[in-house]
């Protein structure tokens, strides 16, 4: 079992740029989560979908981030212009719906924004 | 609305010491909580979990009790070691939701 796979780990990127962040979740997972980590303000649950289709993205910041997942096995999260605020961590979990609340989370993306 | 919150860390202990982290929550109806460790370096794992009033949730030395009339959720170990220090987050899903809701983390710091 390969477990969440998320690329890149690491992604520098100047201002104004756009970024797009992958996410391969466990093969039979119906859930998958997008969080993003600061020290400021900790993990903060953006979106997250059922199915392929998003449920709550009530913690998506602004328009310029969006996420989709167009099939079961990737899903992605744009931001789109960059901001030197978006420095974070950004993680992707999925889980099984038969198990809620066991959460199965990437090694995550170290996102700077200069 | 639901929220989870911890005490501040970080927490510095000596080996083998006894670990306590209090964890306190607010939600409508019948929450799941769960305890979830995260190594430097790495995503977050799920450590114990609890799905009704005064379950208990036990893992690798750790234990938490779901205590509905104090609405608390506090992580315990009896005997800490090195290898445990990492940050500890204290987390709900509500009632029928799939989303989980963390708390703010508690760094632990082991010293030999």
């Amino acid at each position: 079992d390969a477990g969440v796979i998320q690329s890149p780990r690491h992604e520098v990127t100047e201002m104004g740029q756009e970024v797009t962040l992958r996410c391969k979740p466990i093969s039979g997972h119906d859930y998958l989560f997008w969080y993003r980590q600061t020290m400021m303000r900790g993990l903060e649950l953006l979106i997250y979908f059922n199915n392929n289709v998003p449920i709550d993205d009530s913690g998506m910041p602004e328009d310029r981030f969006s996420a989709k997942m167009p099939n079961a096995s990737f899903s992605t999260l744009k931001i789109q212009p960059s901001e030197p605020r978006d420095s974070a961590v950004y993680f992707c979990a999925s889980s099984s719906r038969t198990q809620r609340g066991k959460l199965f989370f990437g090694s995550g993306t170290q996102l700077s924004v200069l | 609305g639901n929220s989870v919150t911890q005490m501040e860390g970080p927490v510095t202990l000596s080996e083998e010491a006894f670990l306590t982290i209090n964890c306190t929550y607010t939600a409508t109806g019948y929450p799941s909580l769960f305890w979830y460790v995260q190594y430097p370096g790495e995503g977050l794992q799920l450590l114990l979990k609890a799905t009704k009033a005064d379950d208990k949730g036990s893992n690798k030395g750790f234990e938490a009790t779901y205590r509905k009339e104090t609405t608390s959720f506090h992580l315990e170990k009896g005997s800490v070691q090195v290898s445990d220090s990492a940050v500890y987050f204290c987390a709900l899903t509500p009632d029928s939701s799939y989303k989980l809701i963390f708390g703010s983390g508690t760094r632990l710091l082991v010293r030999p």
